[in-house]
Order: C-alpha cells, then structure tokens, then sequence
C-alpha cells in the first residue's frame, strides 16, 4: 500500500499571499496517477487536480499541480477567501487507493 | 448536471447490517465506475470500495469480507451492504464517481452518516 504524507499538517496564511502544499509517496506512484481535493466544513471533498497537473473542470488556474518523483505539489498563487480549508492528496496509480491525512490552510 | 444523492445511514449496534443507497443523475450511470469513500469524524478520508462497469470490485482491506458493493444501472444506483458492522466503521460515507476510465473522484455526494454504536 502507498502511504501518503501531507505537509505541513497547518498553514497559515493571508489572503493573497501563496499557498504550497506537498505530499510526498512511500514509493513510485504509477504514470503520476495523483489528484488533490479541496474540502471544506461539513462539505464534501472537490476535485482540484488529476494527474498530478490537469485542473479539473471549473477549477480557477491559481491552482496548479506538480510532480517531481514521489513529491508532489499542490500551489495555490493569491489565496482567495474561499481558499482557507483542508486539502487531500489521492493516488489512484495502484489499489488501494490511499490519501494522504490532509493540510488545513487556515488564516492568519 | 451530476448528482449524487446518499441514503440509508444511521445508528446501528457493533454486529448489525446497514444497506446504504446512492442514486445518481445528470450522467450516463451505466459508463462509469463509481466508489464509496468514508470519512470518521474529525478525521481524514479512507477509500471503502469501488466498482467497475462490468463487473471488476475492490475492497480496503479494513472491510474486506464484511461489505459488498453493488450497482443496479437500470435504476442508476450504486449500494454498499454493511454487516458485522464495528465502532471502528462509525463515519460519513461518501458516494462518488470515478473520472472517465480512471480512480479519481470527480464528482462526490454530500454524504449519509453511520454511527455504529451499543
């Protein structure tokens, strides 16, 4: 099983200022098969980007997505207000799918 | 546009059985495949279960043996049978498509919980 870690577990930051996630796979993540979901209190997780680096439909391009062998990157360039939530990391390139435990980017 | 509705959820006792529902609209439910996800509270997301097109079925290990999923597409349905149910399973349980041939989760429902408690 590919264990995800996510840091930093907190993040604290202003609106406008830039948001770096990372998640980094206890071993190769097959065809970089990595997607990031954004969740907020008492909603269910949406989908931000698949495959590493494909925004998913509706999804602002102030998000993008990157890979670097088993780190990826989720970044968020001038956090909006609706930004502050919890963000998940999800590998889909070997069963079972696992995610990783999950950023709160929080306001400072 | 896409719509997934969750069902079924309650308080159970450890040992007893829950049939959760999802019923699906504004998509071709016969053309995708389609998971249940859980989430404990306060707590991170777990992938339960998915199912294929045909007739392909994963399961975590954690519920292996206990749970069974489904899909009936001529009611655009998808179903997961809980049984031996334990406090552990206690969490939200989300319904979600699987983006176009691929494992990810395009596009989720809001949930039903399961609390699984004596």
């Amino acid at each position: 099983e590919i264990v995800l870690t996510q840091s930093p577990g907190t993040l604290s930051l202003s609106p406008g200022e830039r948001a770096t996630l990372s998640c980094r796979a206890s071993q190769s993540v097959s065809r970089n098969f990595l997607a990031w979901y954004q969740q907020k209190s008492g909603q269910a997780p949406r989908l931000l980007i698949y495959d590493a680096s494909s925004r998913a439909t509706g999804i602002p391009d102030r998000f993008s997505g990157s890979a670097s062998g088993t780190d990826f990157t989720l970044t968020i360039n001038r956090l909006e207000p609706e930004d502050f939530a919890v963000y998940y990391c999800q590998q889909y390139g070997s069963s079972p799918w696992t995610f990783g435990q999950g950023t709160n980017v929080e306001i400072k | 546009q896409v719509q997934l509705v969750e069902s079924g959820g309650g308080l159970v006792k450890p040992g007893g059985s829950l049939r959760l529902s999802c019923a699906a609209s504004g998509f071709t439910f016969s053309d995708y495949y389609m998971s249940w996800i859980r989430q404990a509270p306060g707590k991170g997301l777990e992938w339960v279960s998915y199912i294929s097109t045909s007739t392909t079925i994963y399961y975590a290990d954690s519920v292996k043996g206990r749970f069974t999923i489904s899909r009936d597409n001529a009611k655009n349905s998808l179903y997961l049978q809980m049984n031996s149910l334990r406090p552990e399973d206690t969490a939200v349980y989300f319904c979600a498509r699987d983006g176009w041939d691929a494992y990810y989760f395009d596009y989720w429902g809001q949930g039903t919980l399961v609390t699984v408690s004596s």
